[in-house]
């Protein structure tokens, strides 16, 4: 198992800007996704962000307009950039220690953008 | 492409009532079953998970559910709900050798005292 901690849990952001949100493991881990929760649905997976190796994003999910890091084994950080008030969800930081595992989320990062 | 269908989003329960929850997946080949749960105000957490071996599965909470291949189902179940059990649950599933978790859109539980 591992503590997945997000920063900020929550923002309200004002459209145009951009929010850059931290994920941090307490224990070495080679795979990390980042999912989008949007109001009344499930759990979308925007990205897949390995440690040395650019992230793969998933249809209809863009470099530009969420930029991803992965410096190192335990941290992450997903940008939503020039927000919009669409980009009003809850994003998520999940983690896997390898195929067929189950996976760990952080508490999340409720953003509303107003 | 996988995906997966909860058949219910909103479901209401009196405690003590029994639970299940339908679930159906859409994928070729061999899969990992996963039902996780939301409890309000709390993360993700597994609930209990399908890799291979016997089709019905437990997990915490007095929780089970079954692997019906041939129906590409795997229905969470609970003989008695207690009020404490109220969350969001989500089905979900990876292919075998996949790292990807799809998931379904979920149903939101909720059990009356």
């Amino acid at each position: 198992s591992a503590v997945i901690s997000q920063k900020p849990s929550r923002d309200i952001c004002q459209r145009g800007t951009s929010l850059t949100i931290q994920c941090q493991v307490d224990s070495q881990v080679t795979m990390m996704f980042w999912y989008r929760q949007q109001p009344g649905q499930s759990l979308t997976l925007i990205a897949t962000a390995n440690q040395g190796s650019e992230a793969t994003y998933e249809s209809g999910f863009v470099i530009d307009k969420f930029p991803i890091s992965r410096p190192n084994l335990t941290f992450s950080t997903l940008t939503v950039s020039n927000m919009s008030p669409e980009d009003s969800s809850i994003y998520l930081c999940s983690v896997e220690w390898g195929q067929n595992t189950e996976a760990f989320f952080g508490q999340g990062t409720r953003l509303t953008v107003v | 492409a996988q995906s997966v269908s909860q058949h219910n989003h909103h479901v209401i329960l009196s405690e003590a009532a029994s639970l299940e929850l339908g679930c159906n997946y859409s994928y070729g080949g061999t899969v990992n079953l996963f039902w996780y749960v939301q409890y309000p105000g709390q993360h993700l957490q597994l609930l209990l998970k399908y890799f291979s071996g016997d089709p019905l599965v437990k997990g915490i909470k007095g929780f089970e559910a079954e692997f019906i291949k041939s129906k590409f189902s795997f229905n969470l179940r609970k003989p008695s709900v207690q009020w404490s059990d109220t969350a969001e649950y989500f089905c979900a599933v990876i292919d075998t050798g996949g790292f990807k978790t799809i998931f379904g859109a979920g149903t939101r539980l909720f059990v009356k005292a």
